[in-house]
């Protein structure tokens, strides 16, 4: 069966401090991939997505990037936090076989920036 | 910019009764999903609705799309504590299967 699985859980980083979180897709191949940002208690804002090794889409300009240098791996960073960060991370995937929009988040990483 | 607007954005009721929520765009999409969010974890897919004036059941859960595809419904009946949680509505547009966007969703409060 497929997992997908993030890390670390929670973070918390001064401002000015590098970020790195990283997500990985278990039991499947090619799946496309998603970052997303929630703020407390709210909707998700889209922030990145990739349909394969190497080919990453931005939604929001902002401080943040993505990498995904292995098929079922999705990284998130930063050279330099700020506060408007924080915020509770998700990322997600979906298989070629699924409808679209039809995704599978992990277990989220919360970030708070001090 | 696609956005996908939902209401109301809080709503607490008691065991038993009734409710709609709604999510709503000037946009097409080719498909909407439903999800329902518990606190510190990842959204759980509830449904995929796809064609337009689409109707599906999930025990006291009704989903609906609108004709145009630009919105759509979920209806609880008879609604108990454990679906207590976080709505959210999502849409892929039209264009390109891989750019899903999400409502700020319906946080829904039953109580005992």
């Amino acid at each position: 069966s497929q997992t997908i699985h993030q890390w670390p859980a929670t973070l918390v980083q001064p401002v000015g401090s590098p970020l790195s979180l990283e997500c990985t897709v278990e039991g499947t191949s090619n799946p496309n991939l998603y970052w997303y940002r929630q703020a407390a208690g709210r909707g998700l804002q889209l922030l990145f997505y990739s349909v394969g090794i190497g080919q990453i889409s931005s939604e929001v300009p902002q401080n943040l990037s993505a990498s995904r240098p292995q098929d079922r791996q999705f990284i998130l960073s930063s050279k330099k936090l700020l506060l408007s960060d924080s915020g509770f991370y998700l990322c997600a995937w979906i298989s070629g076989r699924a409808a679209p929009g039809e995704l599978f988040f992990g277990e989220g990483s919360r970030l708070t920036v001090l | 910019t696609q956005l996908l607007e939902q209401s109301p954005q809080f709503l607490s009721i008691q065991e038993g009764e009734n409710l709609t929520v709604y999510c709503n765009s000037s946009s097409v999409f080719s498909s909407l999903q439903w999800y329902r969010q518990e606190p510190g974890e990842g959204p759980v897919l509830l449904v995929t609705v796809v064609t337009g004036g689409e109707v599906k059941k999930l025990k006291r859960l009704t989903f609906q799309f609108g004709d145009a595809r630009k919105d759509s419904s979920l209806h609880i009946t008879a609604a108990q504590p454990g679906d207590t949680g976080l709505y959210l509505c999502a849409g892929t547009g039209n264009t390109g299967g891989f750019k899903t966007i999400f409502g700020a969703g319906t946080r829904l409060f039953v109580k005992a």
